[in-house]
């Protein structure tokens, strides 16, 4: 079965701490993805990665940055987290890089609240 | 960029009845749709995926594609309760990532 696993479910920081959200995946796939989930704004791509040490800037890169050192991890860092950062964060997965037909498996998300 | 829009909804339909859920897109380029169904709390889920003209069926679900409209809907056929939850709609683009639309609330009634 197929799995993303993320580091917490919650988490609650005081701004400008730095912030680690570290995300795994166990089917060896390529491309691997974070969002950030607010209501009324949807799904917002932060950043997404096709390759170990590849990064590509999504959507909102501002105020994150990430790290891939293994192919199976992916790290979202928030260098000095702000209140306005306060937000449901999703880790994604994909395999078939290139092809029209690649689905994205989700984790369960983390809630980061920034006070 | 691209645009993926859809009615926030909620879209409210009595249990057994035929759910239509709708989504229009920016980008004539487009390749693939795909719709997910996200439960309150919980991460997105693929339902289906939709990459050729017309529609594709798989079990009780529908996804219909009119590239000449921009138009991509899900049906959702002899609706149940567990079928609320909020479903996303979105675009394929360039290194495998997706658009997403803000998503459709759903509510099946008993």
């Amino acid at each position: 079965d197929v799995k993303v696993t993320q580091s917490s479910r919650y988490l609650v920081k005081r701004t400008g701490e730095k912030v680690f959200l570290e995300c795994v995946q166990d089917m060896d796939h390529e491309n691997m993805f974070w969002y950030r989930q607010d209501p009324g704004l949807g799904l917002r791509l932060i950043y997404f990665s096709y390759d170990v040490k590849m990064k590509e800037k999504g959507d909102i890169p501002e105020g994150y940055s990430v790290s891939r050192e293994k192919k199976e991890r992916f790290s979202l860092i928030l260098e000095s987290a702000s209140t306005n950062q306060t937000s449901m964060y999703l880790c994604a997965s994909s395999d078939l890089s290139g092809s029209s037909y690649n689905e994205q498996f989700f984790g369960p998300g983390t809630r980061l609240t920034v006070l | 960029q691209k645009e993926v829009e859809q009615n926030s909804g909620p879209l409210s339909v009595p249990e057994g009845a035929i759910a239509s859920l709708n989504c229009t897109y920016s980008d004539r380029g487009s390749q693939s749709f795909f719709w997910y169904r996200q439960y309150s709390g919980k991460s997105p889920e693929l339902i289906m995926f939709i990459y050729s003209n017309g529609d594709k069926e798989d079990g009780r679900f529908t996804a219909q594609l009119n590239k000449a409209s921009q138009y991509v809907s899900l049906l959702i056929r002899d609706s149940q309760p567990s079928d609320s939850a909020t479903y996303l709609c979105a675009d394929s683009r360039g290194y495998s990532t997706l658009t997403f639309g803000k998503g459709t609330m759903l509510l099946v009634s008993p």
